[in-house]
């Protein structure tokens, strides 16, 4: 049973130029969530996307934004990259609806590292 | 979400039992205590979580005090491979994957 895979693993972008990450999430899962992760920092929450439409966004920018797929995959965008967005991307799946506070038993990739020059 | 906080480091020796505590004093009736660890190079894996009473898995046992304002993270024979980065995470049932992230405890295992 496949994990959450997100690709690329890595990624060299410059200041300016617009990036895409991919992400599929655990069999049998629903939902999708990304957090940003600076070098020392614990992850941010960026959005979470459920059916297709975005559910919950953190605090940040809307040159970050993102979609979902009818097959849960999920996609985020970022757009005019700045020094500032180089960081580890993770994407993070659940199942919406298990109640008991399970829903925010999160499984999670590995990440996308991506530096901004 | 409630505030928690958590020593910024551990060390613990190799096969004993490492106990992680975590205070979160305002915390609300209906939040959950949630633990996740982050190893090196990889994404947060989710430990254990709990509302109020005391939960086991096969990672770990979560201890929760009576009043809630605290709780206890017990890996019972820590290993070399138990080393990383530990979140306590206050939270709502029904978040929708708004986790905040704190700085963690850094647990050290050493031989």
């Amino acid at each position: 049973d496949a994990g959450v895979t997100q690709s690329p693993t890595h990624l060299i972008k410059t200041r300016g130029q617009q990036v895409t990450l991919r992400c599929s999430p655990k069999s049998g899962h629903d939902t999708v969530s990304w957090y940003q992760q600076a070098l020392g920092q614990g992850p941010q929450f960026i959005f979470q996307y459920y059916e297709e439409e975005e559910r919950q966004r953190g605090n940040f920018p809307d040159r970050f934004s993102g979609h979902q797929f009818p097959n849960y995959s999920s996609e985020l965008n970022v757009n005019a990259l700045l020094l500032g967005d180089s960081a580890l991307y993770l994407c993070a799946s659940s199942l919406a609806g298990q109640g008991r506070g399970t829903n925010e038993k999160l499984f999670f990739g590995s990440g996308t590292q991506l530096s901004v020059l | 979400d409630a505030k928690t906080t958590q020593p910024p480091s551990m060390d613990c020796a190799e096969g004993r039992a490492a106990n992680l505590p975590c205070n979160h004093s305002t915390i609300s009736g209906n939040e959950y205590v949630y633990w996740y660890r982050q190893i090196h190079s990889q994404g947060p894996q989710y430990i254990i979580h709990g509302l109020k009473n005391n939960e086991t898995n096969e990672m770990a046992s979560l201890i929760i005090t009576e009043d809630r304002k605290s709780s206890t993270l017990i890996l019972p024979h820590a290993t070399l491979r138990d080393t990383a980065v530990y979140y306590c995470i206050a939270l709502k049932g029904g978040s929708q994957g708004n986790l905040i992230f704190g700085k963690g405890t850094k647990l050290s295992v050493k031989p």
